[in-house]
């Protein structure tokens, strides 16, 4: 099945710095890549998500990239801000479109916190 | 529209015993999971499920049990809870079956702890 590694499980940056956290896949079918943002006892939501026939995409502050060949894919935060902080997942979906049903396999999670 | 709820927000168990989560969606979705969230090792998949009398094992499947009867409900059901089911449970649900067309959509957790 599909594995899918993130790094780094914490990062701290200062308002202002740009945050970036990564993620490899091992399943070469994989085409759908979200990424979710938790907060401290809330559920994870959907704050961006990338296909396998895009190389980027940006919503405001975040961006994802993502490279087929090595694949990974990141998610990039600039001029971060302090509600910023959470903990941020990335999953992928092998086969997504076929029949695999969307058996999205999840990341371990990076905690990001922003300094005021 | 209530989105996925989920019931008991909270719940202590004694090693052994059985309990069920529940999950309700009032957004007609076909597709229903469950998930436990444990540090250090993000959200795994427990069961899930495509439609009323349709489920299937996810990775990790042992100790728990599902059924889906009806569109709107996918229950989380332990068996004889050990230690190692303390655990955050998300049931998620999403519109269509082709993964990625839609959002999935989280509950809002039920935290589980056995004793």
């Amino acid at each position: 099945g599909e594995n899918v590694e993130q790094h780094p499980s914490t990062l701290s940056v200062q308002e202002g710095d740009s945050a970036v956290i990564k993620c490899t896949y091992s399943d070469s079918a994989s085409n759908y890549f979200p990424w979710y943002k938790q907060e401290l006892g809330k559920r994870p939501q959907l704050i961006i998500d990338i296909r396998s026939n895009v190389g980027e995409k940006k919503d405001q502050r975040i961006a994802v990239t993502l490279n087929k060949t090595a694949k990974h894919f990141s998610l990039h935060i600039t001029e971060t801000q302090p509600e910023d902080s959470a903990v941020y997942f990335c999953a992928a979906i092998p086969n997504a479109g076929g029949t695999s049903y969307g058996k999205l396999t999840f990341g371990q999670g990076t905690i990001l916190t922003v300094h005021p | 529209n209530a989105g996925v709820t989920q019931t008991p927000k909270f719940q202590v168990l004694k090693t052994g015993q059985s309990m069920t989560l529940q999950c309700a969606q009032d957004m007609n979705h076909e597709y229903m999971s469950w998930y436990r969230q444990d540090p250090g090792m993000g959200l795994r998949l427990i069961h899930y499920s495509v439609g009323a009398g349709i489920t299937d094992q996810g990775e990790v499947p042992n100790g728990y049990n599902v059924s889906r009867s009806t569109t709107e409900d996918f229950p989380l059901r332990l068996l004889s809870a050990a230690p190692s089911q303390t655990s955050v449970y998300f049931c998620a649900s999403r519109s269509g079956l082709i993964a990625g067309a839609n959002v999935l959509t989280f509950g809002a957790g039920s935290r589980l702890t056995v004793l």
